[in-house]
């Protein structure tokens, strides 16, 4: 099956700093989601991004779908920036639509 | 207020019981889905279903048991054959469509006692 890999596993960072989180895929992909999830465990949708580039405030990601990798980057960090970071795609091959592969994340931690 | 219901938020079960996980959704989603997720780690498809009264098995799903009778709903039991239950489980819908994002409930922590 496809393979989802985030770099990097863990995140440290002063309160204001920038950060660029990476996620590769092994294939084609029709779709790309970005999640935060909050200490409660609760997944929150940041971006849904196949191709392209989208922002929303402080957050924005890239999709190179045709180099099977996508970037998220959070500007002037906050310490509720902090949790982990979920890509998760789906596989364009297939005929289950919808069917998400996470990668591992990357817990972004916010100090001060 | 639209979105996905899970309940409950904690459960606890004893071993060799089988306990069942609701997952409620008011969008008018076709597709839903349930994943699981150990500590430190991402997450993995049980099963998914793309449309009422049918199913599919998805990556880990031994131990586990669904049913879609209604579009709104779609339960999760875990049997006495899952070997290592203790996890956080999610719930999540999307439109049947090729390019669709997918929407999450806020998750059920089971804990076997």
């Amino acid at each position: 099956g496809i393979q989802v890999e985030q770099s990097p596993p863990d995140l440290i960072l002063q309160e204001g700093a920038n950060s660029t989180l990476r996620c590769n895929f092994s294939d084609s992909v029709n779709n790309l989601q970005w999640f935060h999830q909050n200490p409660w465990g609760q997944l929150i949708n940041l971006f849904y991004i196949p191709s392209g580039t989208k922002q929303n405030g402080r957050l924005s990601a890239t999709t190179v779908a045709t180099e099977r990798y996508s970037l998220l980057y959070i500007s002037s960090s906050q310490t509720t920036d902090s949790g982990v970071y979920f890509c998760a795609v789906s596989y364009a091959g297939g005929t289950s639509y919808g069917k998400l592969t996470f990668g591992q994340g990357t817990i972004l931690t916010v100090h001060p | 207020d639209g979105g996905i219901t899970q309940s409950p938020k904690y459960l606890f079960r004893k071993e060799g019981q089988n306990v069942t996980l609701s997952c409620e959704q008011n969008l008018n989603h076709d597709a839903m889905y349930w994943y699981r997720q150990d500590p430190g780690q991402g997450l993995r498809l049980i099963y998914y279903s793309q449309i009422v009264n049918d199913f599919q098995k998805g990556d880990i799903a031994e131990g586990y048991s669904v049913s879609r009778e209604k579009k709104e709903s779609f339960p999760l039991t875990v049997t006495s054959a899952q070997k290592n239950p203790t996890a956080f489980y999610l719930c999540a819908s999307s439109i049947r469509s090729e390019n669709t994002e997918a929407f999450f409930g806020q998750g059920t922590r089971l804990t076997v006692v």
